[in-house]
């Protein structure tokens, strides 16, 4: 199967600080990366997506960067705040019709 | 906004049993996907279809059954359900295409406990 893994399988940061996700994924035709969160006792939503034409992609609060050449890919969080606190993992798809997905980072917010 | 709406949140079913789940898109997605979710093996694929009244194995299709009659509406059926298909259960959907960029979205999951 897919090899798309996250380096921590926790992650505790203070309020108000950056986060930094990190996920490694082993195929080098991938084409298409997600990052999802997932609350506990609910499913999985859409966070940020990237296409491997592109390095970056950000949105609010949140920054995705792709680095093909190791094949990872990270998300950071400014100013993490409690409502952060998720499991975050990310997915990644070659032909658009199959997806393969991290087993997820818990993240904790510490106010 | 994508609606990926799963019927069940919660059951508690008895081994043996047959059971039902269902999962309705809103957004005439071609394909769809149901997923098991445990602790510690991230999400696992059952099934998935591409369009009406076809389906595919995915990673772990036993004891699973599909049924996709209509575009907006696919159902994973467990025969004779098993304690060891006490589970999260997640119905997703995308569009279809070899394009990238075709996000795939899911329900908020279905708590199943077989005893």
């Amino acid at each position: 199967g897919e090899s798309v893994g996250l380096h921590l399988p926790t992650l505790s940061v203070q309020e108000g600080d950056n986060s930094i996700i990190n996920c490694a994924y082993s195929n080098s035709a991938s084409d298409y990366f997600i990052w999802y969160k997932q609350e506990s006792g609910k499913g999985p939503q859409f966070i940020i997506d990237i296409r491997s034409n592109m390095d970056k992609r950000q949105g609010q609060r949140v920054t995705v960067l792709l680095n093909k050449t190791v094949k990872h890919l990270s998300l950071q969080i400014a100013a993490t705040q409690p409502g952060d606190s998720a499991v975050y993992f990310c997915a990644e798809t070659r032909t658009g019709n199959q997806f393969y997905f991290g087993t997820g980072t818990s993240l904790t917010v510490i106010p | 906004d994508v609606k990926v709406t799963q019927s069940s949140r919660y059951l508690v079913k008895r081994t043996g049993e047959k059971v039902f789940l269902e999962c309705v898109q809103d957004m005439d997605h071609e394909n769809m996907f149901w997923y098991r979710q445990d602790p510690g093996l991230g999400l696992r694929l059952i099934y998935f279809s591409y369009d009406v009244k076809m389906k595919e194995k995915g990673d772990i299709p036993e004891g699973y059954s599909v049924s996709r009659e209509k575009k907006e509406r696919f159902s994973l059926i467990l025969e004779s359900a098993s304690t060891n298909q006490t589970s999260m259960y997640l119905c997703a959907s995308s569009l279809q295409g070899h394009l990238s960029g075709n996000t795939i979205y899911f329900g908020e999951g279905s708590w199943l406990t077989v005893v």
